[in-house]
């Protein structure tokens, strides 16, 4: 069965730094998204990627954030400058159509928990 | 403000009992509700809601979606230990906009 995956699954990073969280979709799916979860919280939507540019994004998402899809596989979400209050894990997600239109599952990787110290 | 708010945030049970969690929300143009499961990391897929009054079903699992009223429920019947985890309600809107509850925390108890 086609799946989500990321890596790394567990990043540790010096505060400061910048990190590349990496996603590879489902491949014939078309819509991309990143949420995070700070432990023993609630799941955050940070945005939402199609077409090779951002459809949706959330307060969270400020300009330390970014995302690209550098070739045809991986979607990569970059953090600038990491606060400790980045701690988290992110997860990637992946439909075939636009998530909110309500017609397609939107499918979760395992995600990948950054600890910035 | 969007937001979406599950109830109750935690919940006891012993094995073989029914159980229903609650999400109701308010969001602009809304599009679908969403309930997933987690267990230890990623949420898994439950049921996609987007029309009113009518349940879907999986299982011993169950879910309808009130639109007037701008809520969901979640029934789980005859619970097992393997349910345990928090459901998470989630719902999509605007474009590709989406938010998820806080979260039940289910135990289930042998």
């Amino acid at each position: 069965e086609p799946e989500v995956t990321q890596t790394p699954s567990h990043q540790v990073t010096q505060m400061g730094q910048e990190v590349i969280l990496r996603c590879v979709p489902i491949s014939n799916h078309l819509y991309f998204y990143w949420y995070r979860q700070i432990l023993g919280q609630k799941v955050e939507f940070l945005v939402s990627f199609y077409n090779n540019e951002i459809s949706e994004k959330s307060e969270i998402f400020d300009d330390q954030f970014s995302v690209e899809r550098p070739d045809g596989s991986n979607f990569t979400l970059k953090i600038r400058s990491t606060k400790l209050e980045d701690s988290a894990m992110y997860f990637c997600a992946s439909s075939l159509t636009p998530f909110a239109g309500g017609r397609d599952e939107q499918f979760f990787g395992p995600g990948t928990r950054l600890t910035v110290l | 403000e969007d937001k979406v708010v599950q109830s109750p945030l935690s919940l006891v049970v012993h094995e073989g009992d029914t159980v229903t969690l609650n999400c109701s929300y308010e969001v602009t143009n809304f599009r679908s509700l969403l309930w997933y499961k987690q267990e230890k990391k990623a949420p898994t897929f439950l049921f996609m809601l987007t029309s009113s009054g009518i349940e879907k079903k999986s299982g011993r699992l169950s879910s309808i979606l009130d639109k007037k009223e701008l809520f969901s429920i979640l029934n789980i019947t005859a619970t097992q230990t393997g349910d345990s985890a928090v459901y998470l309600c989630a719902v999509g809107f605007n474009n590709n906009d989406m938010r998820f509850g806080a979260g039940t925390r289910l135990t289930v108890k042998p």
